[in-house]
């Protein structure tokens, strides 16, 4: 199957500091990639959908400001943490449609905010 | 409200045994229902999904699902599992076959499996 990459797997920031996590799809063209947020025992929560070339469509609740994403290539999708606070402490797991296919999904990337 | 409910929050099962994992969705028009296995450090990985049709469905690693429209469940079954199988299984619904028009998948909060020797 396609594969999906994420950068870094994991972060440590302190407060304040803004946190940039990357999404690759290493064989494929994604149009469409997706971030989710994953609490501990919850399931995954759609944050935004992200289409290469435009701009990203946040899911109610999320706050665009402080989740920056940019689709600037077809492989290539970032989430930016603005000014990350200790509750954004999460994990995020992008994905990316494949034609004719179901998403693919990256590692995921647990950031912990001190 | 679309949901997806999985019950079990964590499974123990011997290796060789069986397996069903139990999922229920709510979801006002035809779902499209998908299961994911997830292991540290790897991405969901797809098992099998459902949209139409035959409401057995066969997937990767020997495992099966059946959709019962009546009862709004679709079960994850295995008749014999292996150690490798330990894992976070997430069920999800769509409102489309690539997780719906938008893309987006509702998530149940998963299932843990534990596999004994």
């Amino acid at each position: 199957g396609a594969v999906v990459s994420q950068h870094p797997s994991r972060v440590i920031c302190k407060s304040g500091t803004s946190v940039k996590i990357e999404c690759r799809s290493l064989d494929f063209q994604a149009t469409t990639m997706f971030w989710y947020r994953q609490f501990p025992k919850q399931s995954l929560m759609l944050m935004a959908t992200s289409n290469e070339g435009s701009k990203a469509t946040y899911e109610q609740g999320v706050e665009k400001d402080k989740f920056l994403i940019n689709h600037a290539s077809l492989t290539l999708s970032t989430l930016t943490v603005t000014s990350a606070h200790p509750e954004d402490s999460s994990f995020y797991i992008c994905s990316g449609t494949h034609p004719k296919e179901t998403q693919y999904f990256g590692p995921g990337t647990r950031l912990l905010v001190l | 409200a679309q949901s997806v409910t999985q019950p079990d929050i964590h499974i123990t099962v011997s290796e060789g045994a069986s397996l069903e994992l139990r999922c229920n969705y709510s979801y006002g028009a035809t779902p499209y229902l998908f299961w994911y296995v997830q292991s540290p450090g790897q991405g969901l990985q797809l098992l099998l999904k459902y949209f139409s049709g035959d409401t057995l469905v066969q997937g990767i690693k020997g495992f099966e699902a059946e959709f019962k429209r009546s009862q709004s469940s679709f079960n994850l079954r295995k008749p014999s599992v292996h150690w490798s199988d330990a894992a976070e299984y997430f069920c999800a619904v769509g409102a489309g076959p690539y997780g719906g028009s938008q893309g987006n998948l509702i998530f149940g909060k998963g299932t843990k499996l534990s596999v004994k020797p």
